[in-house]
Order: structure tokens, then sequence, then C-alpha cells
């Protein structure tokens, strides 16, 4: 999973501020997953994408959270006014292709630990 | 609703001890995974189970999935300082989609 490059690791807002978080997926994946985890709790499913297509975003919040994962560049989280809530670890996963049965597998970033203040 | 609820959610034993860590659910899952995560670092893969009653070995951890595929457990012998971290289990939402509900997880500290 060291493949998943996330960046930055930490981030400091202010409330009010915009969080832009990236995530560049293994090489030849081209499905991102974005996760929330707050602390002491498992990890929540936010966002599916495929290049330049957002497939399933049931888990996003519908405002200040959009995602995007364009045909050249890395895939962005962004979170527009930031409260204290949104405070959180957010991890990013890629996968090669659509998993068939038995083949479920998602390698994970590091993550970026976005402190709200 | 899909969840997946994991037993004991903290866990302190000595090195050389046995343990267990459950995770259950309600619903069917096609596959389970168990991953172990640590602090500041992404959750990383121990193994995924795909047949109900199947049962998987890497090294001291046996990972057994039930025979309806809603629980699985994972076994840990003789553990050590090493096996520190947070253990998490994970089912796809639908079969073939890497859309993971996650177990609340069970947080493992081996004292030497």
């Amino acid at each position: 999973n060291a493949g998943v490059m996330q960046n930055p690791r930490h981030l400091v807002r202010r409330r009010g501020q915009e969080a832009r978080l990236r995530c560049s997926p293994m090489k030849g994946h081209s499905h991102v997953y974005w996760y929330r985890q707050l602390p002491e709790e498992g990890l929540k499913f936010m966002v599916y994408l495929q290049k330049e297509n957002i497939i399933d975003e049931s888990g996003m919040p519908k405002e200040r959270f959009s995602a995007e994962f364009p045909k050249e560049g890395p895939s962005i989280l962004r979170i527009q006014q930031v409260v204290r809530g949104d405070s959180a670890a957010y991890f990013c996963a890629s996968s090669p292709q659509i998993g068939g049965q038995g083949n479920t597998e998602a390698f994970f970033g590091q993550g970026t630990r976005l402190t709200v203040v | 609703t899909q969840l997946l609820e994991q037993s004991p959610q903290f866990l302190s034993i000595q090195e050389g001890e046995n343990l267990t860590v459950y995770c259950n659910s309600s619903s069917v899952f096609s596959s389970l995974q168990w991953y172990r995560q640590e602090p500041g670092e992404g959750p990383v893969l121990l193994v995924t189970v795909v047949t109900g009653g199947e049962v998987k070995k890497l090294k001291r951890l046996t990972f057994q999935f039930g025979d309806a595929r809603k629980d699985s457990s994972l076994h840990i012998t003789a553990a050590q300082p090493g096996d520190t971290g947070l253990y998490l289990c994970a089912g796809p939402y639908t079969s073939g989609t890497y859309k993971y509900i996650f177990g609340t997880g069970t947080r493992l500290k081996v004292l030497a």
C-alpha cells in the first residue's frame, strides 16, 4: 500500500477555510475510494471515483464536500468552509478495476490528518 | 443497514497469551477482509476470506469465515508486542465493489 500517496500528511485549517486533500493512486489503478476515520472509530466510506467520473458519492455530505479524479493528476477531496467536526483522518484507497467474486482488495494510503482549529 | 460489530473493543494482554477477535453481522457478505492499522498509518490488508467456513493462516494469525458468511474471527497465538494495533474487519457493500463497510475496530495492546 506504500504506492498510494496522499498529501499532505497533516493539515491544519481554521474554521471557514478550505481544505484540499490529494491522493495519487498506485500506478495502473484507475479507481479511487475516499474514507473518513474519526478518532477511535472505524473507517466510513465517502465517495468512489473513476477517472473523470463520480461513481458513488452516497457517503459524502451533500454540502461543502466535493471530490474529483481528473484524467491527469491526483484525486482531490475538497472541503469548503471547514468546521471543527471535519477534523478526522481521511484515507484514500485505489484499485485497478472493479473487484469480482473473491477479488476484493484495495490498497490504502497513509492518510491526511485534518485538524480544524 | 449493514453493520459490522467487532468485539472486544479494547484488549490488553501480556506477551505470549492467545486472543480472539470477533466480527459479527446480521447481513451476509460475499467476502470479509481483516486489516491492521498502526497509529498514524493507513490500514494494511492482512487477509481476505471468501468461502463460508474458510480458514486461513498467516504465521501466528488464524482467520475464519463463518459458514453463513455473516461473521469472522481472528485468533492470534502467542501474541507479541509487534501485534499491537487496531484490527479492523471490512466487507463490501455489494459484491464486486471496493466500497467497504468497516467494523468498529478492536484496539489490541500486547505488553512485553
